[in-house]
């Protein structure tokens, strides 16, 4: 079974902090995805990256970063955390653009 | 432009009953639509998915209805147990971009 490891299930932080989100996949995926989930609004995808090395922009990515250095890590960064930036994110990979998803179970993250 | 529109935001059902939620799109781009169940405290799942050649996919007490024509897929869940209760969205993939739009979710309660 695939395995989507994000290294912390909540964290908080303050307002300004720059806030660095790992996750971890054991399955040497190409493809992984960060998305923020808020009730009644989905999942929106913050930036996917399709390669090392290698990002695209989602829906949302304003007031984020990602970083993706080696195959199964990728990093999502807020660079300087606001209290809009309070949510549910989950990170996401697949092997081949037309397979599903694999998640994983999701960072809750307040900034106060 | 909200590309995937989701329904009911909410389904309270009766242990037994059948459960029906929808979804409909825009974007003709899209050719594979996933299901994901999500529990609390978890990540989104992958509960069933469907190829827009064929108008209906079944596992088990699920199965997805695709119309391409009008561009509309929905979720059945056949006598329909308290542990489906969960959070559901649909997704649309474009396979050729990579990328994944969700609906918003259905939140199922199913009573006792």
């Amino acid at each position: 079974d695939v395995k989507v490891t994000q290294s912390s299930r909540y964290l908080v932080k303050r307002t300004g902090e720059k806030v660095f989100l790992e996750c971890v996949q054991d399955m040497d995926h190409e493809n992984m995805f960060w998305y923020r989930q808020d009730p009644g609004l989905g999942l929106r995808l913050i930036y996917f990256s399709y390669d090392v090395k290698m990002k695209e922009k989602g829906d949302i990515p304003e007031g984020y970063s990602v970083s993706r250095e080696k195959k199964e890590r990728f990093s999502l960064i807020l660079e300087s955390a606001s209290t809009n930036q309070t949510s549910m994110y989950l990170c996401a990979s697949t092997g081949w653009s037309n397979q599903p998803q694999h998640f994983g179970d999701g960072t809750r993250l307040s900034i106060l | 432009q909200q590309q995937v529109k989701q329904s009911p935001q909410s389904l309270i059902v009766q242990k037994g009953g059948i459960s029906i939620i929808n979804c409909a799109y825009e974007n003709t781009a899209f050719d594979y639509f996933p299901w994901y169940q999500q529990f609390p405290g978890k990540g989104p799942a992958l509960l069933i998915a469907i190829r827009p050649d064929v108008s209906e996919k079944k596992e088990g007490r699920f199965t997805i209805s695709f119309n391409k024509s009008a561009k509309q897929f929905s979720l059945h869940i056949m006598d329909s147990q308290p542990g489906d209760s969960a959070t559901y969205f649909c997704a649309c993939m474009n396979t050729n971009a990579g990328k994944s739009t969700f609906g918003d979710g259905t939140t199922l309660t199913v009573k006792p």
